[in-house]
């Protein structure tokens, strides 16, 4: 079974505190993901890689920034943070390119809940 | 990016069928038809991809016309533990799939 797994389940920072969060998968895959999910807007792309040192900006790339050094791990590393990034942070992976029907089954950590004061 | 409008909620009862039906009219030729299933404090789980016609696999069936405007999940004879958020997602003709906001299911006794 693919297993993806985020550093912390619950996070409390202060706000202008610098946040790291960390994804890590085992099952070799190419692409990982980081989404923010808030209530009453779904799901929503921050980032995406899909191969090491590799990043593209999803839908709300600002006040976010990313690191894949190894394949098996994506960070997000909020620079600043700020109260309006108080938010549930899912990470996902998933193997294939685009265009192939793999790349859609993306396989999701169980989630970061980040609350910033 | 094709986008897709699925209902907001739905209710159902142990042991009927449920049927979830997401429209996508400008769905492309290379675009794939995904649904993802999410229970409250878990990131979403795949449940099952189509292309045309059908396709069915142990948890649910996925039913698309020939014109592939829209398509139907069918979860057989629900259970209390399939309460959950489920999304329709269309891609990828582009690099990054779009998460709407769901259909959430609640099945009562």
């Amino acid at each position: 079974d693919v297993k993806v797994t985020q550093s912390s389940r619950y996070l409390v920072k202060r706000t202008g505190e610098k946040v790291f969060l960390e994804c890590v998968q085992d099952m070799d895959h190419e692409n990982m993901f980081w989404y923010r999910q808030d209530p009453g807007l779904g799901l929503r792309l921050i980032y995406f890689s899909y191969d090491v040192k590799m990043k593209e900006k999803g839908d709300i790339p600002e006040g976010y920034s990313v690191s894949r050094e190894k394949k098996e791990r994506f960070s997000l590393i909020l620079e600043s943070a700020s109260t309006n990034q108080t938010s549930m942070y899912l990470c996902a992976s998933s193997t294939g390119t685009s265009g192939s029907s793999s790349y859609n089954e993306q396989f999701f950590g169980p989630g970061t809940r980040l609350t910033v004061l | 990016l094709a986008k897709t409008t699925q209902p907001i909620s739905m209710d159902s009862y142990e042991g009927q069928e449920v049927n979830i039906t997401c429209s996508h009219n400008n769905i492309a030729t290379n675009d794939y038809i995904t649904w993802y299933q999410q229970f409250p404090s878990q990131g979403p789980r795949f449940i099952i991809q189509g292309y045309k016609t059908k396709v069915t696999n142990e948890v649910a069936s996925l039913f698309i016309p020939a014109d592939r405007k829209s398509s139907t999940l069918s979860l057989p004879r629900v259970s209390l533990s399939d309460t959950a958020v489920y999304y329709c997602l269309v891609g990828p003709g582009f690099q990054k799939l779009v998460f709407g906001t769901g259909t959430r299911l609640l099945v009562s006794p």
